[in-house]
């Protein structure tokens, strides 16, 4: 079965400054996709990164970034610069490509960004 | 594009009430599912569709709950009768097969049944 961890349930970070957000996956597959997601105060889930499991380069967009280490199933979410409007919680999640194509979500690292 | 659109947006209801949830998915999308999210057991999938026929409803807790979707621009969740345990936050998601599959979320329904 798929797992998803995230070990850090919450994490405080200085205005402008990077953070590193952990998740781990398990999977006997090769091919998946991983995913991170936003969710801020008001609720909503913001798609945020994809990295496919063939992808060679780490995904970016923005000031977000995937740290991608296959070998370790990792898949680091780093945010650069961080802003107080990054205050939320995360979410890593991992979709199997071949296993019913659904989606399975880690329990979320709440960030807070302090000014 | 208008997203995928969740109504209601807050529903207080009493136990042993009829619930139903809608969802419209962004056009295009081929895949929609639906999530139900709690403190205590954070986002689970119930049930998503592929092309408006429903493909793994594992997650659907018990025979209460119900989905359908009659066309490609919308879909149900229903809830029959409904519980206080039901009492979560319902996200429908949408993905299009050939991109990546990437799943974008309606903004939730909020339940409460007392």
């Amino acid at each position: 079965a798929q797992k998803i961890t995230q070990t850090q349930p919450g994490m405080f970070v200085q205005e402008k400054e990077a953070v590193t957000l952990d998740c781990t996956y398990d999977t006997s597959d090769q091919s998946y996709g991983l995913f991170w997601y936003k969710q801020p105060s008001s609720g909503e889930m913001i798609f945020l990164i994809y990295q496919g499991s063939y992808d060679e380069q780490n995904a970016t967009e923005g000031r977000y970034s995937l740290n991608f280490q296959k070998a370790r199933k990792s898949a680091n979410l780093v945010i650069s610069a961080s802003q107080l409007g990054d205050s939320a919680m995360y979410f890593c999640a991992m979709r199997e490509v071949y296993n019913n194509n659904d989606m399975r979500f880690g329990a979320g690292t709440r960030l807070t960004v302090k000014p | 594009d208008a997203g995928v659109i969740q109504s209601p947006r807050h529903e207080v209801t009493e136990m042993g009430q009829e619930v139903t949830l809608r969802c419209k998915p962004i056009s295009g999308h081929d895949y929609l599912f639906w999530y139900r999210q709690t403190m205590m057991r954070g986002l689970e999938l119930l049930i998503y569709f592929n092309n408006n026929v429903p493909i793994d409803d594992s997650g659907m807790p018990e025979d209460r709950f119900s989905a359908k979707m009659p066309n490609a621009s919308f879909s149900t969740l229903k809830i029959q009768p409904s519980e206080p345990r039901d009492s979560a936050v319902y996200f429908c998601a949408s993905s299009f097969s050939v991109a990546k599959n990437i799943q974008y979320f309606g903004a939730g329904t909020r339940l409460s049944v007392l």
